[in-house]
């Protein structure tokens, strides 16, 4: 079975810094997605990025980049320029590529709390 | 453009009584799942459906059950309710990569 560890329950940042929040995971397959979502406040899911296994170049949207290390079995997400509005919960997420698997479940970590001080 | 609607947002319920969560989703996604989320955690599988028909088990199925009689809804419902059962329900949907997520409801058993 797939797990997911995030080891850092909480982090904090200074408006307009860089912060990097970690993951690791464990399997045996080579095709998977890892994922990176938000949850404010508000309680809603919200997909910050994905990446592909299969891809070697680390996903990039506007200021949140990945940097994945697939045999480390690492998937770190960099905010840069943080924001007050980047403040919630941020889980990282795996999920097997073959559709047979489990019904391709997402296997979440515990999550990080981030604070974002003005 | 709904995507997946979760009903009630919020319910509390009496120790021992059973209600259904409602989820439908628009985009004729196959797979759909339930998790709960406890508080400061992340989300665990309840159950999950690859299609009409089908479910399975997840890792915290206990107390639970399903159906799928439609591509659209996949209700959960807890029967007996247990303060154990305290929690977040989130419903999703997804056709291959990416999932979407209902906006969720609070349960609490009391």
């Amino acid at each position: 079975a797939q797990t997911v560890t995030q080891s850092q329950p909480e982090m904090s940042v200074q408006e307009a810094e860089t912060v990097t929040l970690s993951c690791t995971y464990d399997t045996s397959e080579s095709d998977y997605y890892l994922f990176w979502y938000k949850q404010p406040p508000s309680r809603q899911m919200i997909l910050v990025i994905r990446q592909e296994a299969y891809k070697q170049q680390n996903a990039t949207e506007n200021r949140f980049s990945v940097n994945f290390q697939k045999a480390a079995k690492s998937f770190s997400l960099k905010i840069s320029d943080s924001q007050l509005g980047d403040a919630a919960m941020y889980f990282c997420a795996y999920r097997s590529a073959l559709r047979k698997t489990s019904g391709s479940r997402l296997t979440f970590g515990e999550g990080t709390q981030l604070t974002v001080n003005p | 453009n709904a995507g997946v609607t979760q009903t009630p947002k919020f319910r509390i319920l009496k120790i021992g009584q059973s209600m259904t969560l409602q989820c439908a989703q628009d985009m004729n996604h196959n797979y759909m799942y339930w998790y709960r989320q406890d508080p400061g955690m992340g989300l665990k599988l309840i159950y999950y459906s690859v299609g009409a028909g089908i479910t399975d088990k997840g890792e915290v199925p206990n107390g639970y059950n399903v159906s799928r009689s439609t591509t659209e809804d996949f209700p959960l419902r807890l029967e007996l309710a247990a303060p154990s059962q305290t929690s977040v329900y989130f419903c999703a949907s997804s056709y291959h990569r990416d999932a979407f997520f209902g906006q969720g409801t609070r349960l609490t058993v009391v």
